[in-house]
């Protein structure tokens, strides 16, 4: 079972609506993240947050807006997004360490569809 | 710039032997990590090298040559399980993950 949980698997938006995703670690982790994974394409990094505080915001559209309240929780608000917005979106944790690379450890991801 | 190549997709034979391949060109390396992804599933991790060399966890090894920016994944004794996505990600002098489009493993009875 994965130490980090993602909710809904599964959402169908149309372009006006307001939708947020939910991410829970249970790993007590410090640092979370959110990709966007489309087909044959890599992985896309989104947003991560480093000891609940912003460190990178990749250039991605306002239309995305993420919050993390403590370092268990992530949220990816949406709103009034494109159909090229459809993706797996996926959130990852890990522990960040005094030097020296991080494993992340993803969720399951949420499939996005956008009419 | 940034780059991390690997095939796209590649087929083999249950039993058998396969070597993914990836290519890097990371400012600042700090490792490279091979992740599983069967589909519709989280990314799992597989194994992370930051030294040369070879490095063997049961059926999977993990390859590493920094002068050459190459590394390569070999999987034994195939099993039909092992059909899965498998992404390659270097890591810069950020530590900051910089991925591959993965690259589809197919395998056949």
């Amino acid at each position: 079972e994965t130490g980090v949980t993602q909710t809904p698997r599964h959402l169908v938006m149309g372009m006006t609506n307001k939708k947020s995703l939910k991410c829970e670690q249970h790993l007590g982790h410090n640092a979370m993240y959110w990709y966007k994974q489309s087909a044959k394409k890599p992985l896309e990094l989104m947003f991560v947050y480093s000891l609940e505080e912003r460190v990178e915001n990749n250039s991605v559209p306002s239309r995305f807006s993420p919050e993390c309240p403590n370092s268990s929780h992530l949220f990816l608000h949406l709103h009034t997004l494109q159909p090229e917005d459809s993706a797996l979106y996926l959130c990852a944790s890990s522990q960040v360490p005094r030097g020296g690379a991080d494993t992340q450890y993803f969720g399951p991801g949420t499939r996005l569809t956008v009419l | 710039g940034q780059n991390i190549d690997q095939p796209t997709e590649m087929t083999a034979t249950e039993g058998a032997i396969v070597q993914i391949n990836c290519t890097y060109q990371t400012s600042g390396f700090n490792g490279l990590f091979w992740y599983q992804q069967h589909a519709g599933e989280a990314p799992t991790f597989l194994s992370y090298n930051v030294l040369d060399g070879l490095e063997e966890k049961g059926r999977f090894s993990s390859f590493l040559s920094r002068s050459k920016g190459y590394s390569y994944l070999l999987l034994k004794e195939l099993q039909m399980k092992d059909s899965a996505s498998y992404l390659c990600a270097s890591t810069d002098s950020n530590y900051q993950l910089i991925w591959g489009a993965g690259t589809k493993l197919i395998i056949k009875p």
